[in-house]
């Protein structure tokens, strides 16, 4: 298994461009997440998807948008890029693991580093 | 909404050292994981504690969670060089109990061999 590969790992855009990051699971997991890093902030999560067809909103949905059309993938879109959205992006899969030690492990993508100019 | 407060920021220790971090909720949690990130790498899970005052060790490190679910620490016993990076305890959303997770600040361990 690949796990969860994100593409691509770096990227640099002007202010008002538009781009999606890629995500993709083959671990079957039904839920997956977008989460930001910056700084001294954690992680924050943008989106949220129980299933395909299904996504929720995070802690800081503004400037984007996503879709789940199939459960392996799982893409973020920025519309009109800003330097406020210059960060780490990691994706995460996540499903229940049973037994002595149940847990919805979060299993993370290597992260794409965005710069917003 | 729902805030997980970790302290402290920073650590630094001398190899040998113990270490502790704590992370304190508002509100009772159903459960509370623990991850760590290398520098450079991507967050990686290492526990999950469900139970009141539940206790879990994993080598050198030892997991609690609080008599009321409303928070937890992680404690590291004699800090070696592999331990450096940020850990991050992490709670699910009300009424989530998979996927939805808000994470602490985070925690970044720095070890002086």
């Amino acid at each position: 298994n690949a796990g969860v590969t994100q593409t691509p790992k770096f990227q640099v855009l002007k202010t008002g461009q538009s781009m999606t990051l890629q995500c993709a699971q083959d671990m079957n997991h039904e839920y997956m997440s977008w989460y930001r890093q910056d700084p001294g902030m954690g992680l924050r999560l943008i989106h949220y998807s129980v299933g395909a067809g299904i996504t929720d909103q995070g802690e800081v949905p503004n400037g984007y948008n996503v879709s789940r059309s199939t459960t392996e993938d799982f893409p973020l879109r920025l519309l009109s890029a800003a330097p406020s959205q210059t960060s780490v992006y990691f994706c995460a899969s996540s499903y229940l693991k049973t037994g002595r030690d149940a847990a919805y492990e979060q299993y993370f993508g290597p992260g794409t580093r965005l710069t917003v100019t | 909404g729902q805030q997980v407060m970790q302290i402290p920021q920073y650590q630094h220790v001398q190899e040998g050292e113990d270490f502790t971090t704590y992370c304190n909720s508002s509100t009772t949690l159903s459960n509370i994981q623990w991850y760590k990130q290398r520098p450079g790498g991507h967050p990686v899970f290492l526990i999950q504690l469900v139970k009141s005052g539940e206790v879990k060790k994993q080598k050198r490190l030892t997991f609690q969670f609080g008599e009321a679910k409303k928070n937890s620490s992680l404690h590291i016993t004699a800090t070696q060089t592999t331990d450096v990076g940020t850990y991050f305890c992490a709670a699910p959303t009300p009424y989530n109990q998979g996927g939805k997770l808000i994470f602490g600040q985070g925690t970044e361990l720095s070890v002086k061999p």
